[in-house]
């Protein structure tokens, strides 16, 4: 079991807007900065948003993240067939004194 | 353009010690603006957490682990490893290799392609 909740899987059509959901506690997301991931299946995690909101050079701005009190969000608009993964969020966590994950979203484009 | 390499075997027997090691190449290794961490994922489950490590040597372990962690640094040789002693089954996942921002923004990139270790006899 997750120290992070994220719910196992979410779908949409192409073209639409699907939004990815972690929640946490003050002991974690309501204290430090959230990061995403996408992970296609048989490749290694892609680091997708960084500090709650920021993108790294070379992810679309289709991708956007936030944060409010103990959950963080993770937003892709414009959804294409190619943005189907798995989705992490990640960050750190007080009680464990090391990173902790959410379980994982399986996203499928319709 | 920084690069990570897990390398070390893909089979290991119940009870012995499985050992990996994370080559780094294209960028600085030695820094305190980054750690290095490893992390496991078995087969259709999520990420887990195993230990980190800075350049200088200070390493911290998932508690759930600890006992069963050693990971050390080699900065002659940009690489950091990780030895599981007494492993079972459980332990069969592969295992990746990042590096990660410190100064508490705690975000993974870039990751390495990952290896797959099998514990069975």
């Amino acid at each position: 079991q997750s120290v992070l909740t994220q719910p196992p899987s979410v779908s949409a059509a192409p073209g639409q807007k699907v939004t990815i959901s972690c929640s946490g506690s003050n002991s974690n997301i309501g204290t430090y900065y959230v990061s995403w991931y996408q992970q296609v299946p048989g490749t290694a995690p892609r680091l997708l948003i960084y500090d709650d909101h920021e993108r790294p050079s070379g992810i679309p701005d289709r991708f956007s993240g936030s944060k409010s009190d103990t959950s963080a969000t993770l937003d892709i608009t414009g959804l294409q067939t190619g943005d189907e993964a798995h989705y992490y969020c990640g960050t750190w966590d007080t009680t464990l004194s090391g990173p902790v994950f959410g379980g994982g979203t399986k996203l499928t484009v319709l | 353009q920084l690069q990570l390499q897990e390398s070390g075997p893909g089979l290991v027997m119940p009870s012995q010690t499985l050992s990996l090691t994370c080559t780094v190449s294209g960028g600085s290794f030695s820094t305190n603006d980054y750690y290095w961490i490893w992390v496991r994922q078995p087969a259709g489950k999520g990420l887990e957490w195993i230990g980190r490590i800075y350049s200088r040597g200070s390493s911290a372990y998932n508690p759930s682990l600890k006992s069963r962690i050693t990971m050390s640094v080699d900065t002659s040789k940009n690489q950091f490893s990780l030895k599981l002693s007494s492993v079972t089954a459980a332990d069969t996942a592969v295992y990746y290799c990042a590096r990660v921002s410190a100064a508490g923004h705690n975000w993974f990139d870039p990751w390495g392609r990952g290896t797959l270790v099998t514990v069975s006899s």
